[in-house]
């Protein structure tokens, strides 16, 4: 079956404007999740969604940054306002159920993300 | 915020040797998961070890958890050059089931 798709697979733009990134996860996945990757930072959670709802998203660096899920199905991570340090690749992730933990994420192919 | 450490940073060795690689966590967990990521992108799960289990085995792959000592290591026999990939290890927390705290990983290379 397919794995978890994102879109785009890469996204430049600049200082000030808003973009959202999109994740497909695994059919039938009930926790999805999102991460960025960048050189400073390395690989930091910043929000997961079970089912529609979203018990943490302590890792949003800033109100800057929202999410949503819809249908249990695909979320959207939307930058607001976008500055160079949130130049990175962005991950999701899905695994079949989160709160039972224990369960193995699979990983889409990211989204690079270059703000200028 | 970074959950583990691994050592080394790097490693580089030929084709046909072992590599082993070191993992470190500060809190307690459920489980400790390691990845594989080529090329900056799509991380690909190997293996995850419970926090009750010593030792597991996949291919040839070999994952030993002390939890003790708060440390993993993730060993590779008679490596491949197509092994060459950074490898991460990242833990599950008892108290914030699902989300995954990664480490900085270990880039491995391969040589042919």
């Amino acid at each position: 079956g397919a794995g978890v798709s994102q879109s785009p697979s890469n996204k430049v733009t600049e200082k000030g404007k808003d973009v959202e990134l999109r994740c497909d996860p695994i059919s039938g996945h009930t926790a999805l999740y999102w991460y960025r990757q960048s050189l400073g930072q390395g690989l930091e959670f910043l929000i997961y969604f079970q089912g529609n709802s979203a018990p943490d998203k302590s890792g949003l660096p800033s109100d800057r940054f929202s999410a949503e899920r819809t249908g249990g199905s695909v979320s959207t991570l939307t930058i607001q306002r976008t500055q160079q340090e949130d130049s990175a690749v962005y991950l999701c992730a899905s695994s079949r159920e989160g709160l039972a933990g224990g369960n193995e994420q699979f990983f889409g192919p990211g989204t690079r993300l270059t703000v200028l | 915020s970074q959950q583990g450490e691994e050592d080394p940073q790097a490693l580089s060795i030929q084709e046909g040797e072992n590599a082993t690689m070191n993992c470190s966590y500060k809190t307690s967990i459920n489980n400790l998961q390691w990845y594989r990521q080529n090329s900056g992108r799509g991380l690909v799960h190997l293996i995850l070890i419970r926090s009750n289990e010593r030792e597991k085995h996949s291919g040839r792959l070999r994952v030993t958890l002390d939890t003790s000592k708060k440390s993993s290591s993730l060993l590779i026999t008679a490596s491949r050059a197509a092994d060459t990939a950074s490898y991460f290890c990242a833990t599950v927390r008892g108290s914030t089931l699902g989300r995954l705290y990664f480490g900085r990983g270990t880039q491995l290379t391969v040589w042919p």
